[in-house]
This record gives C-alpha cells, structure tokens and sequence, in this order.
C-alpha cells in the first residue's frame, strides 16, 4: 500500500519549452502533497506543499510562475516547468500525506529533467 | 534555520559488518527526526522515526538514537546485508509544520560479499 507513481521518470526537453510533471498517489488519497527539487549530490529542497483544491504554497526562493502546481484531484499534481532553462535540468520528487491517515509522507521515484 | 549534517559517502562495507551512518542537526524547539531508504529506481521509504530525545527508532534491525545533548540521530546497524545497499537520508520535521522535511545530502551505502 500507499503507493506514489510520477511520469514520466525521465524527460529530455528543449530550452524554452515547458514540461509538465505529474504525481499520482495510486491507493489512497492524498490531501497534501510535496514537491522537491534534488542537485548532485545535494540534499532534497522542498520546493512547494499542495493542498487538494487550493493554491500551493512555495518555499522562499521558488519562483511560483515558472514552478506551476495543481492538485486538482485527490490523487493527482501536477508540477510543470514553464519556459524551461538548462539550469532547471535537476531531479524533481514529489510526496504525498495521505487524508486523514499518519503523520507521513510517501515518495514518488523521481522524474529526472535534462533541458538542452 | 533548519539543517541536517550527514556524513558523506559512498560507505563500502563486507557483508555482515557494522554500519554507523553520522547525522546530525540544526534545529528550532524539539524537531522530530526521520531516516528514509531509497532502493535503486525505487522512492524513499521511511525507514525509522524518533519523535522526542532518548526515544530509539528500530526497524529491519537498523537502530538510530534522537541525541538532544548532542544534536544527533546517528544510524546503525550490527550486521548489513547485501539487500541493504541503498541511499540513506536523515531528515527532520518541526512539529506544527504541516510535517515539512528537511534533508541531509543522502550517504550511499555498498554492501559486497
């Protein structure tokens, strides 16, 4: 059980463009969801928390219109990177809280961006 | 603010040696601390959690102590198996805070025969 899927794990995409992330929790519902961005060999730095039907909150420091999250479900967000750079390029992870459920976050695999 | 101090890697052990994986933490008021496990191609898993100082996480015979005095939640384990091969994350949470994590680096851990 509590199962996070992202897609895709790896994407490739051309400066400028936009990709979009997506974060699924697979067997149960999730009301909050988190999203991290991870460097070589750097911790995780959470970037923004999504709470199902209401705008993300973001960390100091990430821009919010180039980082757009949706959580527009209870077992789907989405996090897409507008007008890509190569300084993007990073490992891109997302958790899930489940509703109602323990005090934990379940973790998605990782989606890895290389922007060129 | 908050941060969290692992030990760099890789850490290449035999099969049946001791791990010890440092870790150690800056925090505001009483954090609770975490290590999560993360399998090649897999997502991290929480691997154990102490919530308060002096309280001891187990799990799958790995072992880490919340030290206050020391600030440290150091991870062991008495005798590590090939299947334990992995990168290891310490983190902790502020109570209250909508259980927002804060990460060390990751240390990987090699077990060979």
């Amino acid at each position: 059980g509590a199962v996070v899927s992202q897609h895709p794990s790896r994407v490739i995409c051309k400066s400028g463009t936009s990709v979009k992330i997506e974060c699924r929790s697979l067997d149960f519902q999730a009301t909050t969801m988190f999203w991290y961005r991870q460097f070589p060999k750097k911790s995780l730095m959470l970037m923004a928390t999504s709470n199902e039907g209401s705008k993300a909150t973001y960390e100091q420091g990430v821009e919010k219109d180039k980082f757009l999250i949706n959580h527009a479900s209870l077992t789907l967000s989405t996090l897409t990177v507008t007008s890509a750079h190569p300084e993007d390029s990073s490992f891109y992870i997302c958790s899930a809280r489940e509703a109602g459920g323990p005090y934990e976050q379940y973790f998605g695999p990782g989606t890895r961006l290389t922007v060129t | 603010g908050n941060s969290v101090t692992q030990m760099e890697g890789p850490v290449t052990l035999s099969e049946e040696a001791f791990l010890t994986i440092n870790c150690t933490y800056t925090a505001t008021g009483y954090p609770s601390l975490f290590w999560y496990v993360q399998y090649p191609g897999e997502g991290l898993q929480l691997l154990l959690k102490a919530t308060k100082a002096d309280d001891k996480g187990s799990n799958k015979g790995f072992e880490a102590t919340y030290r206050k005095e020391t600030t440290s939640f150091h991870l062991e384990k008495g005798s590590v198996q090939v299947s334990d091969s992995a990168v290891y994350f310490c983190a902790l949470s502020n109570t209250g805070t909508a259980s927002k994590l804060t990460f060390g680096t990751g240390t990987r851990l090699q077990v060979t025969l």
